[in-house]
């Protein structure tokens, strides 16, 4: 079968950073997504991995290993509005976006 | 302007009525979704439409039908609503099945109550 792990929930400090992982298991893989959700709201677009490494989007960045299946989401100097949902979402060999169950990120001052 | 927008925000109503959920998009894309987040926030796909074909239909049941009258909006309708069909229920769409530009864009999602 096809599976995303994410950790359920975490928990970090306003200007600290905060690291949240993912791990796939799916038929062929054709690109990473991560996406936010704030509560109540849609799910945004954050990054896209399809090759091995880093990418870079100002406070985000997003790494991805296919050998192991393994991606995580960097935030940098964590502000209270990052306190939302992030997803995790693999797209499969025939093109259907496998969605992990997200991942609670709660900022404290 | 609101790139993937739907109607209503919010929608309760009693077992057994009949209830659609607009969705269009602006975005000129090929592509449009419908996704079901229950209470424990998975997001299942539903129904997946291209240049008006169904290419995705997961084992949802037939009371939900989806209708895409053009390539810009798909409507879900659902017949016989049930307590468990309480749920937000996102459409979005994408530019096509390839590589980055399968990112896919959300609408608001719907909030649907049934008594």
């Amino acid at each position: 079968g096809q599976n995303i792990d994410q950790p359920t929930e975490m928990t970090a400090t306003e200007g600290a950073i905060v690291q949240i992982n993912c791990t796939y298991q799916t038929s062929g893989f054709n690109g990473l997504f991560w996406y936010q959700q704030h509560a109540g709201e849609a799910p945004t677009f954050l990054s896209y991995n399809v090759l091995d490494g880093l990418e870079e989007k100002g406070r985000f960045s997003s790494f991805l290993s296919r050998s192991k299946g393994y991606s995580y989401l960097l935030l940098k100097e964590l502000q209270m509005k990052d306190s939302a949902s992030y997803l995790c979402a693999v797209l499969d060999s025939n093109y259907q976006l496998i969605w992990g169950a997200g991942t609670k990120l709660i900022i404290k001052p | 302007d609101t790139a993937v927008s739907q109607t209503p925000k919010y929608l309760v109503t009693q077992m057994g009525n009949d209830k659609s959920i607009k969705c269009e998009q602006n975005l000129g894309h090929d592509t449009m979704y419908w996704y079901k987040q229950d209470s424990k926030k998975f997001l299942k796909i539903m129904f997946s439409y291209n240049n008006k074909e169904l290419i995705i239909n997961e084992t949802v049941p037939n009371r939900f039908s989806p209708k895409s009258p053009d390539k810009a909006h798909l409507n879900l309708h659902i017949n016989s609503l049930e307590l468990g069909d309480s749920a937000v229920y996102f459409c979005a769409s994408s530019q096509d099945r390839g590589d980055r530009t399968d990112t896919q864009y959300f609408g608001p999602g719907t909030r649907l109550t049934v008594l």
